[in-house]
């Protein structure tokens, strides 16, 4: 399968503990998203990257979410001491330079993520 | 304010029956605009992009239309399917200085039944 990977599907996790996601692109994306979705919501934006840059970071994304995409290739998402709010599922999604142009994301299968 | 709304939020059908999924944006300037269908528990897949230029496009059963005046789209989805049950995104897409920016809809959730 040569779609995008996300890893783990399903986490669930107490409150206060930090809690890690993986996203495997389609190889040759060089732009990866991460959105977050809620039950009955479209996907709300968190940030992207083009290759290891990350080039925009969204407002919902604080202090306890950090992205990383060291090589250019898989990127993780960590969230530190979770919060009840914090439950959603997770989507991660690639684009092609010319998918860029025409918005066309390719998403994972998302990480859902609750937190008792 | 860019926003998408979509409606209606919920709608239920029988087997065999058409319906239409209303998209209403506010988004500028508009690059494009994309349905998306999501499977419970599954990432957003793309159905159909319309362009500036476009009206209607189909793709299969499923026909998409754009009224770039009124800043409206429709999905029109025909004979539906059980497998036609998924919640269906409008995403509109802008052209800022920064780059494209997407604005997601929140979706009309629709069941198909027997």
């Amino acid at each position: 399968d040569t779609g995008v990977s996300q890893n783990p599907r399903h986490k669930i996790t107490k409150r206060g503990q930090n809690v890690t996601f993986r996203c495997d692109p389609i190889s040759e994306h060089n732009r990866l998203y991460w959105y977050r979705q809620t039950l009955g919501q479209g996907p709300e934006f968190l940030t992207y990257f083009q290759n290891e840059a990350q080039l925009e970071k969204s407002r919902l994304l604080s202090d306890r979410f950090s992205a990383e995409r060291p090589k250019g290739s898989f990127s993780t998402l960590e969230i530190q001491r979770t919060e009840q709010g914090d439950s959603a599922m997770y989507l991660c999604a690639s684009s092609s330079r010319t998918g860029w142009i025409t918005g066309e994301l390719f998403f994972g299968e998302g990480s859902r993520l609750t937190v008792l | 304010k860019n926003q998408v709304e979509q409606s209606p939020q919920s709608l239920i059908i029988l087997e065999g029956k058409n319906c239409t999924l209303q998209c209403n944006y506010t988004v500028s300037p508009f690059s494009n605009l994309r349905w998306y269908k999501q499977d419970t528990g599954r990432g957003p897949v793309s159905l159909t992009i319309m362009t500036f230029s476009e009206n209607t496009k189909s793709n299969g059963r499923y026909t998409a239309t754009l009224d770039a005046d009124t800043k409206q789209s429709s999905l029109h989805i025909t004979a539906s399917q059980l497998s036609d049950s998924a919640s269906y995104i409008c995403v509109v897409n802008r052209i800022t200085g920064g780059g494209n920016k997407l604005t997601f809809g929140t979706g009309t959730q629709l069941k198909v039944e027997l």
